[in-house]
């Protein structure tokens, strides 16, 4: 079965502060995406970053990295010098490609950026 | 704001009636995407449409039913549902249903009394 695990429901940081919200999945699969989706308050969700499995770069857009380990499949989200809008629900998935369209969510990470 | 619209943004039904969401996006995407997000709970996928075909039906209850009229537009049409169907619905689009980027609405908050 194909699952993605997001251990830590809720974080809160000090505003300024760096911040990593933690990761794992499990397939058999050797080629898919990752991804870090963001859930504002105002509920529309949007894709924050994304990886390829078969890169062993790690993504970065601006502020917020990855921390890929495909043997560890671990994909934790590093979020550098967090700001009040980054309060959101973070939410891990992953899309194989031989299963395109179907897009497997973790169950979410609440994180509110204190001022 | 993305180019995926739905309406209403809230909705209170009883068990016994018939509701209807809708889902418009105007991003010129050709799949369409229907998730039910649960408190505490993973997004769950319940129907994929491709060129305004059902490419994916993920064992949803068929009191769930939608429908999708053309490649911008796609409707949950909902009946008799139960409580525990309470729920934000959120649609999405992409350019293809192969495509590796999904754009969401802002969801449905839906309560079944």
């Amino acid at each position: 079965a194909q699952t993605v695990t997001q251990s830590q429901p809720e974080m809160s940081v000090q505003e300024a502060e760096t911040v990593t919200l933690s990761c794992t999945y499990d397939t058999s699969e050797n080629n898919y995406y990752l991804f870090w989706y963001k859930q504002p308050p105002s509920r529309q969700m949007i894709l924050v970053i994304r990886q390829e499995a078969y890169k062993q770069q790690n993504a970065t857009e601006n502020r917020f990295s990855v921390n890929f380990q495909k043997a560890a499949k671990s994909f934790s989200l590093k979020i550098s010098d967090s700001q009040l809008g980054d309060t959101a629900m973070y939410f891990c998935a992953f899309m194989t490609y031989s299963s395109a369209s179907k897009i497997i969510f973790g169950s979410g990470t609440r994180l509110s950026i204190r001022p | 704001e993305t180019g995926v619209t739905q309406t209403p943004r809230h909705l209170v039904m009883g068990m016994t009636n018939k509701k209807s969401l809708k889902c418009e996006q105007h991003l010129g995407h050709n799949a369409m995407y229907w998730y039910k997000q649960s408190a505490k709970k993973p997004l769950e996928l319940m129907f994929v449409y491709s060129l305004e075909e059902r490419v994916e039906n993920n064992s949803v209850p068929s009191r769930f039913s939608p429908e999708c009229p053309n490649s911008s537009h796609l409707f949950l049409h909902l009946h008799t549902l139960q409580p525990e169907d309470s729920a934000l619905y959120l649609c999405a689009s992409s350019v293809s249903s192969a495509s590796n980027e999904q754009f969401f609405g802002p969801g449905t908050r839906l309560t079944v009394l």
